[in-house]
């Protein structure tokens, strides 16, 4: 089974910085890596798709990246509606796997 | 597009459950469907899916309990859980899967395995 790996698992950051979540595969893995964020009592969100593809109506401070083995969520000019938690996932194969999740904190 | 979970409760360890979600908006049968759990305090654990053609697959912890299936004359997809364990009390979502990505959820339906 693939393990995503992500980090850092909780990170405090203030209205309007950049943030940046990384995921790493435990093998290499295609480009069926995806992004979501989850707030409390709602449901999870999908933000980015297929490593860097922005779902539909997802604001543009978010982007997805890869380089080698690891995959990044950049969030920029953070808005309160940002702090939740995120999680990345892979579909390249089944099982398919979530990452341990990245707490984003208001400073 | 909705989906609607349905069928949580509180069951003893050793117990069964069946959950339901609902779909409409779109086939199920044209559609890969996954149902993913939160245990409380805990991140989003992938625990099934069901392909185009029927075909099911699921994550190793629940593997031989649990049965994921389909009505596609009711638009629904099920989850039959068997010999319920503690950890297995989560939140349970229903999810479709489109362009390999998780893009609509259902609200989520609690189940509490304790004695």
């Amino acid at each position: 089974d693939i393990q995503m790996t992500q980090s850092p698992s909780s990170l405090s950051a203030s209205v309007g910085d950049s943030v940046t979540i990384t995921c790493r595969a435990s093998q290499t893995i295609s480009a069926f890596l995806n992004w979501y964020q989850h707030r409390p009592g709602k449901v999870p969100k999908l933000l980015i798709y297929s490593t860097s593809v922005l779902h539909t109506g997802v604001p543009a401070r978010f982007s997805g990246s890869r380089s080698g083995a690891d995959f990044a969520l950049t969030i920029s000019s953070l808005q309160p509606e940002d702090f939740a938690t995120y999680y990345c996932q892979q579909s390249d194969s089944t099982p398919y796997t979530f990452g341990q999740g990245t707490k984003l904190e208001i400073k | 597009v909705q989906l609607l979970e349905s069928g949580g409760d509180l069951v003893q360890p050793g117990g069964s459950l069946r959950l339901s979600c609902v779909v409409s908006g779109f086939s199920v049968s044209s559609n890969y469907m996954t149902w993913v759990r939160q245990a409380p305090g805990k991140g989003l654990e992938w625990v099934a899916l069901i392909d185009h053609g029927g075909k099911a697959h699921y994550a190793d912890s629940v593997k031989d309990r649990f049965i994921i299936s389909r009505d596609t004359s009711k638009n629904t997809v099920y989850l039959q859980m068997n010999s319920l364990r503690r950890e297995d009390t989560s939140f349970y979502y229903c999810a479709r899967v489109w362009a390999a990505a998780l893009d609509f959820w259902g609200q989520g339906t609690l189940v509490t395995v304790s004695s």
